[in-house]
């Protein structure tokens, strides 16, 4: 198995709603991330989980909220979102941090309304 | 400052090679990506190059590195209308191993 799978695809959500986006790999890796890309924009890097802790928070606001329950699995629990949080939300693996292997998951597209 | 720079458009003839270039930002970065990303869809790997390497080819595919000039460039021989797609340079800064940091993706249009 050489995939990350994300799911949901799509996401349509209210400013009121909780809602979780989940992330899975089987390639071993202990490097785990979650991007966030705005239409025509290069993705931006939101947390870095390595050996199934947070490494990297990079000053997002904590209506996002990370967590890594074993070494397959990343998720993003999402609470009280505004509508500029609509983006693709993207997932990616690697076998450590800082070298080869980053795999990308096809993302979840999230719509809050 | 982290910025890493692409020219935002390139439209070429099908059958034609394309180059795509990347200026980044660490001429001590280990490890340089090149993403492909179709519309609606995710980011797939295309190819990555090792800094001690000034040239990696893989099928159609060339990747050259010039790190004096922090230079990164994605040659596409006998392009295709399926290469039509954003295509995002990628480093892993010497400062910050953690971080892969996307550079601003070029849009490239192959017509026919």
């Amino acid at each position: 198995d050489t995939e990350v799978t994300q799911t949901p695809k799509h996401l349509v959500m209210g400013m009121t709603n909780k809602k979780s986006l989940k992330c899975e790999q089987h390639m071993g890796h202990r490097a785990m991330y979650w991007y966030k890309q705005k239409a025509k924009k290069p993705p931006e890097l939101m947390f870095v989980y390595s050996y199934e802790k947070l490494s990297i928070n990079e000053s997002v606001p904590s209506r996002f909220s990370p967590e890594c329950p074993n070494s397959s699995l990343l998720n993003l629990h999402l609470h009280a979102l505004q509508p500029e949080d609509s983006a693709l939300y993207l997932c990616a693996s690697s076998p450590s941090t800082g070298g080869d292997g980053y795999t990308f998951g096809s993302g979840t597209r999230l719509t809050v309304v | 400052g982290e910025d890493v720079e692409q020219s935002l458009f390139l439209s070429v003839r099908e059958g034609d090679s394309s180059v795509i270039n990347c200026t980044y930002t660490d001429s001590s970065s280990t490890y340089l990506y090149w993403y492909k990303q179709e519309p609606g869809a995710g980011l797939q790997l295309l190819t990555y190059i090792f800094s001690n390497m000034d040239m990696k080819q893989d099928q159609r595919l060339t990747v050259l590195l010039n790190k004096k000039d922090k230079h990164l460039s994605l040659r596409i021989a006998d392009t295709q209308t399926g290469d039509s797609a954003i295509y995002f340079c990628a480093e892993i800064p010497s400062y910050n191993t953690d971080k892969l940091i996307f550079g601003t993706g070029t849009r490239l249009q192959v017509f026919p």
